[in-house]
């Protein structure tokens, strides 16, 4: 399979803990995003790199969490002293540099988090 | 960010063409119309995109107004397996992040 893959694909958790998420994208896509969708609503878009560099971070992204892509091939995502509110599906997308702006993203199947 | 609007749900019968609209009125000039859907437990996945023209593909077609201001992504023979939500989205140039409505959850009759 040669698509995005995510690891873990459920993770449950109880609340104050950290937790990681790894996203592996699809080889030699050089953006990767990463997204949060709760139940009952569209994706949120809270980061993205290209290569290692991390070059936008959306306002959702707390000081509690935190994302890395350190040689720009898979990406973490941190979440530090986990809340209740935290719980969603957390999914990763990659692009290639080619095609331009309209080039499709490519998803995972996401990390389903459960704060208890 | 430039906003998309669309119903909330939509009905079709299977083998029917199903047409599910999108308003964009506040798109700019180089932004890209994409649709996505998201079938139960899975991630998004690409459906089509378009800038001015008319666009088919195998899995769609995208029919965009003259003006911009609105689309339709058509779904020539509706099938069990396209009942998913399907989002209208207004592609950002600098980053490419999309940004997601509500979309539109579509249900397939047999």
């Amino acid at each position: 399979d040669t698509g995005v893959s995510q690891n873990p694909r459920h993770k449950i958790t109880k609340r104050g803990q950290n937790v990681t998420f790894r996203c592996d994208p699809i080889s030699e896509h050089n953006r990767l995003y990463w997204y949060r969708q709760t139940l009952g609503q569209g994706p949120e878009f809270l980061t993205y790199f290209q290569n290692e560099a991390q070059l936008e971070k959306s306002r959702l992204l707390s000081d509690r969490f935190s994302a890395e892509r350190p040689k720009g091939s898979f990406s973490t995502l941190e979440i530090q002293r986990t809340e209740q509110g935290d719980s969603a599906m957390y999914l990763c997308a990659s692009r290639g540099l080619t095609g331009g702006p309209a080039h499709e993203q490519f998803f995972g199947p996401g990390t389903r988090l459960t704060v208890l | 960010d430039a906003k998309t609007t669309q119903p909330n749900s939509m009905e079709s019968n299977e083998e029917e063409p199903v047409h599910l609209p999108c308003n964009h009125s506040t798109i700019s000039g180089t932004d890209y119309i994409h649709w996505y859907r998201q079938l139960p437990s899975q991630g998004p996945e690409y459906v089509i995109h378009g800038l001015t023209s008319n666009v088919n593909n195998r899995m769609a077609s995208l029919a965009i107004a003259e003006d911009r201001k609105s689309s339709t992504l058509i779904l020539h023979r509706a099938t069990l397996r396209d009942a998913a939500v399907y989002y209208c989205i207004l592609r950002v140039f600098q980053g490419g992040k999309l940004i997601f409505g509500q979309g539109t959850e579509l249900s397939v009759k047999p």
